[in-house]
């Protein structure tokens, strides 16, 4: 059964560094998302991704976040300078059109 | 704005026992509603849907739940737990019936099962 893939599923960084947390969504799928879970928190909308371009992003998503298919196969996400309040659960989704959403296993992010 | 509402953070039943998680949502428009599941350490994994039609809509694992209009609600339910169906569960709802679909999550339930 064909699946969304995440990597790293465990990150760990020190405040003010960069990363970039990866995906491979399931390949037939035309819509992205990512979503974030803060511990003990509600799954949160960060952002929709279709036709190599951003759809709708939440207002957490400001400028230290982006995300980028990079070479039709991968999707990824980047905090350009990462925040203790940062450290969350970060889901990959795809979906096809008006489809539900299938996610990823997660990447656990850990700002130090 | 959508929002869903979960009654009940925490849940517990004794094995064999009935399930029932609840979920309110609201919205301006026909919702589609979603029950995901989350067991540890694992995503978030699709249990059913409703997005028209037959209001009672069954998932996988004996899963069921039914779409009230006049309530906005959408319980799941289970006849007969099982100790597998320890998990976290979350409701959430989609205002999108064409294209990307921004799902709006509730705080989830924790289901546990008492042997």
């Amino acid at each position: 059964e064909p699946e969304v893939t995440q990597t790293p599923s465990h990150q760990v960084t020190q405040m003010g560094q960069e990363v970039i947390l990866r995906c491979v969504p399931i390949s037939n799928h035309l819509y992205f998302y990512w979503y974030r879970q803060i511990l003990g928190q509600k799954v949160e909308f960060l952002v929709s991704f279709y036709n190599n371009e951003i759809s709708e992003k939440s207002e957490i998503f400001d400028d230290q976040f982006s995300v980028e298919r990079p070479d039709g196969s991968n999707f990824t996400l980047k905090i350009r300078s990462t925040k203790l309040e940062d450290s969350a659960m970060y889901f990959c989704a795809s979906s096809a059109q008006a489809a539900e959403a299938f996610f990823g296993q997660g990447t656990r992010l850990t700002v130090v | 704005a959508q929002s869903v509402t979960q009654l009940g953070s925490h849940v517990s039943v004794s094995e064999g026992a009935l399930v029932l998680l609840r979920c309110n949502y609201s919205s301006s428009v026909p919702p589609y509603l979603f029950w995901y599941v989350q067991y540890p350490n694992q995503g978030l994994q699709l249990l059913l849907k409703y997005t028209t039609g037959a209001t009672l809509v069954k998932g996988i694992n004996g899963f069921e739940a039914e779409f009230k209009k006049s309530e906005t609600s959408f319980h799941l339910t289970k006849p007969s737990a099982h100790m597998s169906d320890a998990a976290e569960y979350f409701c959430a709802v989609s205002d999108v019936h064409q294209g990307a679909q921004k799902l709006v999550f509730g705080q989830g339930t924790r289901l546990t099962i008492n042997p």
